[in-house]
């Protein structure tokens, strides 16, 4: 069973369209990581979400944690080539902050 | 720094060799965990320590073993190879506690005929 579903799998957007990728649990989030992944390479941290309501932004990317610490949302406005890859969020369910369960993830394409 | 290094970065084995997987961080954290990464599957926990001489089991366990003599090193054995552990391996370390980034290595990629 997966405790972190991630949604969409996948998306195609046209370059300058805005998306939001969307991760959530049927636990409380004690604390809540994105981190994006070209295929074939390591893990990029993006940022992470402790506290309910939070929202910390990027450059572009935006994420958020709902007030009942149960769902992150992560929007990139005005996507770009340079987004594309897949996005997984990572969450300590468990508390205590180190042993994280992560979602699916999401491939994200842009086209031109 | 060099952060997290994972060394080989690819791996051929035939069904029922043995490797170790090096993992390796230059940051002093104490927590340091084992994840592989299969498709549709997002990352799973293999094993993780909170410190040097104390490892444990996470969800993915079976025909891994790992053990933590120095802060800085986690190596993780394949006793026996089979073509259900072709994968991509990932080190990751961070601070223990809450609310602190986990740095994760490079990857390897590693295929069981």
């Amino acid at each position: 069973s997966q405790e972190l579903e991630q949604s969409p799998q996948s998306l195609i957007v046209q370059e300058g369209k805005n998306l939001t990728i969307n991760c959530t649990s049927s636990k409380t989030l004690y604390g809540l990581y994105w981190y994006k992944q070209k295929y074939g390479e390591g893990l990029i941290f993006l940022m992470m979400l402790q506290k309910g309501g939070e929202e910390k932004s990027h450059e572009k990317i935006t994420a958020k944690l709902d007030e009942k610490k149960q769902q992150s949302s992560l929007h990139i406005t005005a996507s770009q080539p340079s987004h594309a890859g897949i996005y997984l969020c990572g969450a300590d369910i468990l508390g205590g902050g180190n042993k994280l369960t992560f979602g699916t993830g999401t491939q994200l394409k842009v086209e031109l | 720094n060099a952060g997290v290094t994972q060394t080989p970065k690819f791996q051929v084995l035939k069904t029922g060799q043995s490797m170790t997987l090096q993992c390796a961080q230059d940051m002093n954290h104490e927590y340091m965990s084992w994840y592989r990464q299969d498709p549709g599957m997002g990352l799973r926990l293999i094993h993780y320590s909170v410190g040097a001489g104390i490892t444990d089991q996470g969800e993915v366990p079976n025909g891994y073993n790992v053990s933590r003599s120095t802060t800085e090193d986690f190596p993780l054995r394949l006793l026996s190879a089979a073509p259900s552990q072709t994968s991509v391996y990932f080190c990751a370390s961070t601070k223990e506690g809450e609310g602190y980034e986990q740095y994760f290595g490079p990857g390897t990629r590693l295929t069981v005929t």
